[in-house]
């Protein structure tokens, strides 16, 4: 069956500091991957979409960036975070177009 | 652009009794997901309406599709404490990434 990892689930960061979210998918190949930030518990926001290793597209512009060096691996970054950067991150993956799609357990972001 | 708007976004409600949250979208779509996601927690898949006039039902929750009207809904049959939550309508656009736009969600609290 097919499982999704997102590590970590909470992090803490100063304004300025750099980011990294992971997010692996198992038992499937090829995945539609997706980030998602969703704000004071309410309403997501499509951050990024991958259909391919390399592939990224972006739906929001911002200080933010996505990488997928491996097929099952998705990456969320930033150089410098901001304050409004703060949320819940959640990572997602579809086999295809039609079928829903699965998200992670999230990482909860706290900028100070 | 891809609009979805939920109603109520709150709801209160007494074990034992019905109702029925609603979701409506402003441009064609033939695949609308819902979703539930508990406090702090992810989203979890709920349904996948595909066509016209498609109806599922799980449990109390049961779930419909008019892609004429452009209007889902999720009814809540005799509801239980179990069920608060708050819950997701989502559409997809017609593209071939399976980009899916939320509604704001419904925070269910159901009462004893």
């Amino acid at each position: 069956s097919q499982t999704i990892h997102q590590w970590p689930a909470t992090l803490v960061q100063p304004v300025g500091s750099p980011l990294s979210l992971e997010c692996t998918v198992e038992g499937t190949s090829n995945p539609n991957l997706y980030w998602y930030r969703q704000a004071a518990g309410r309403g997501l926001q499509l951050l990024f979409y991958s259909v391919g290793i390399g592939q990224i597209s972006s739906e929001v512009p911002q200080n933010l960036s996505a990488s997928r060096p491996q097929d099952r691996q998705f990456i969320l970054s930033s150089k410098k975070l901001l304050l409004s950067d703060s949320g819940f991150y959640l990572c997602a993956w579809s086999v295809a177009r039609g079928q829903p799609q699965h998200f992670g357990d999230g990482t909860r972001l706290s900028i100070l | 652009e891809l609009k979805v708007e939920q109603n109520p976004l709150f709801l209160s409600m007494q074990e034992g009794k019905n109702y029925t949250i609603y979701c409506n979208y402003s441009t064609t779509s033939d695949r609308l997901y819902w979703y539930r996601q508990d406090p702090g927690k992810s989203l979890e898949s709920l349904f996948v309406l595909l066509s016209n006039g498609a109806v599922k039902q799980e449990g109390r929750l049961m779930a419909s599709l008019d892609t004429k009207a452009r209007l889902s809904t999720l009814h809540i049959t005799a509801a239980v404490h179990d069920l608060s939550a708050t819950y997701f309508c989502a559409v997809a656009g017609g593209t071939s990434y399976g980009k899916l736009t939320f509604g704001q969600g419904t925070i269910l609290t159901v009462h004893p």
